[in-house]
């Protein structure tokens, strides 16, 4: 699997769109670019996945560059119950290789 | 459609014993995955089950170990506990398809203590 890099924190302010960048320039022609955030002691929590188009549902929007060596995780709307950490995957298999992640803290 | 239940929440052992611990997947979901979080080392993949077979395994000793039932929940052991073995581990579930995996759906964890 492909390893990710992120940047390991961020500031947002409540309202305004988060935007996650994520860089995993090694990742495979088969391997899905995931999202998944964990909120303190929880388990990871799925938000959205793709493999080269960009991708919208209900809790965020993913835009994956042309080359698919990075992606960008897009909270259009942040709320202070977005404050998590946000992990970027790359995976085919069952097998998820997750990093440090990014913390977003969004601030009032 | 209910989510994916470990059991048990919370559990202190005391070194040397083992441990048991279980995880009911999502309804329809044949993989089943298990992972270790501790501060220091963060989310490490321990192994994934599929079909009562272990289809992946991550770089643990053999003291961690697995297993699927035919109805797809899972067991994890741990024998011969060591203080360093505190931790949250969590089970995910997910459907397992031709094209590869869907997305995993964790459960809350059981938090392990051993003294």
């Amino acid at each position: 699997d492909a390893k990710t890099t992120q940047p390991p924190s961020m500031d947002c302010a409540e309202g305004r769109a988060a935007n996650l960048p994520c860089n995993h320039s090694t990742i495979s022609g088969n391997e899905y670019v995931y999202w998944y955030r964990q909120i303190h002691s929880q388990g990871p929590q799925y938000i959205i996945h793709g493999l080269k188009n960009n991708e919208t549902n209900e809790m965020a929007s993913l835009i994956i560059t042309e080359d698919r060596k990075s992606s960008t995780l897009i909270l259009p709307h942040a709320t202070l119950r977005d404050t998590a950490v946000y992990y970027c995957l790359a995976s085919f298999t069952g097998k998820l290789i997750f990093g440090q992640g990014t913390t977003l803290q969004v601030k009032p | 459609k209910a989510g994916v239940t470990q059991t048990p929440r919370y559990l202190i052992k005391t070194r040397g014993q083992q441990v048991t611990l279980s995880c009911s997947p999502i309804s329809g979901h044949r993989s089943v995955s298990w992972y270790q979080q501790t501060p220091g080392q963060g989310l490490q993949f321990l192994f994934e089950y599929f079909s009562e077979t272990q289809r992946n395994k991550g770089n643990f000793p053999g003291r961690f170990s697995g297993r699927q039932f035919s109805n797809s929940r899972s067991e994890m052991n741990v024998s011969t506990l060591e203080l360093g073995d505190s931790a949250l581990y969590l089970c995910a579930s997910s459907l397992r398809t031709a094209a590869g995996n869907t997305e995993a759906f964790f459960g809350q964890g059981t938090r392990l203590t051993v003294v």
